[in-house]
């Protein structure tokens, strides 16, 4: 099956940083999702993103298709910004998760 | 977007017993649906995919007769988890979307403690 990878594992970050989370995957994909996941374990959909660039307030994203990538960019983080980011794809039927970057934002 | 709700968010059952999650898409309807597991800290792996009106199709390890799945209409999945044992405790979140390859949602998922 299609492999997801994701970079950093952990993060650290002081509030007002910037990040760029990335996203690798090993095949052509259909659809290319960015989630949070929160405390309480929700997952929180960011942004479909199969291919382009989009931008929503702080966080914005960019998937290359054509070099299988997709980058996760936060802009002065903060403190709430704290979770778990996963990259999901889909090269059948089904959303394909890599193993997540866990992000710690400190004040 | 969507929403998709999932019900109980949390439960703790005796080992031996039967526990049945519901998965609800309130504003659309879903011929297809997908039940997941994510134990602590770790990614989130597909168990199976529930299709409207027919059996499910199960990924490879998972049992089927374990974890029983039914799709009997067109916004809602219930995912039983018979016989539980501890091993079974986990954190159980389901997904649905438009259809194809659009934009999937998740609901709230459900933390299964079995004791």
């Amino acid at each position: 099956g299609i492999q997801v990878e994701q970079s950093p594992p952990d993060l650290i970050l002081q509030e007002g940083a910037n990040s760029t989370l990335r996203c690798n995957f090993s095949d052509s994909v259909n659809n290319l999702q960015w989630f949070h996941q929160n405390p309480w374990g929700q997952l929180i959909n960011l942004f479909y993103i199969p291919s382009g660039t989009k931008q929503n307030g702080r966080l914005s994203a960019t998937t290359v298709a054509t070099e299988r990538y997709s980058l996760l960019y936060i802009s002065s983080s903060q403190t709430t910004d704290s979770g778990v980011y996963f990259c999901a794809v889909v090269a059948g039927y089904a959303l394909n998760f890599g193993k997540g970057t866990s992000l710690l934002v400190t004040p | 977007g969507a929403v998709v709700s999932q019900h109980p968010s949390r439960v703790i059952c005796k080992s031996g017993t039967s526990v049945k999650i519901e998965c609800r898409s309130l504003d659309f309807q879903a011929t297809t649906m997908f039940w997941y597991r994510q134990f602590p800290k770790k990614s989130l792996m597909l168990m199976a995919t529930s299709n409207e009106g027919s059996k499910a199709t199960y990924e490879q390890g998972v049992e089927k007769d374990k974890f029983l799945i039914n799709h009997a209409s067109l916004t809602l999945s219930t995912l039983t988890v018979t016989s539980a044992h501890p091993e079974d405790s986990s954190f159980y979140i389901c997904s649905a979307s438009l259809g194809g390859n659009t934009e999937a949602f998740f609901g709230q998922g459900t933390r299964l403690t079995v004791v």
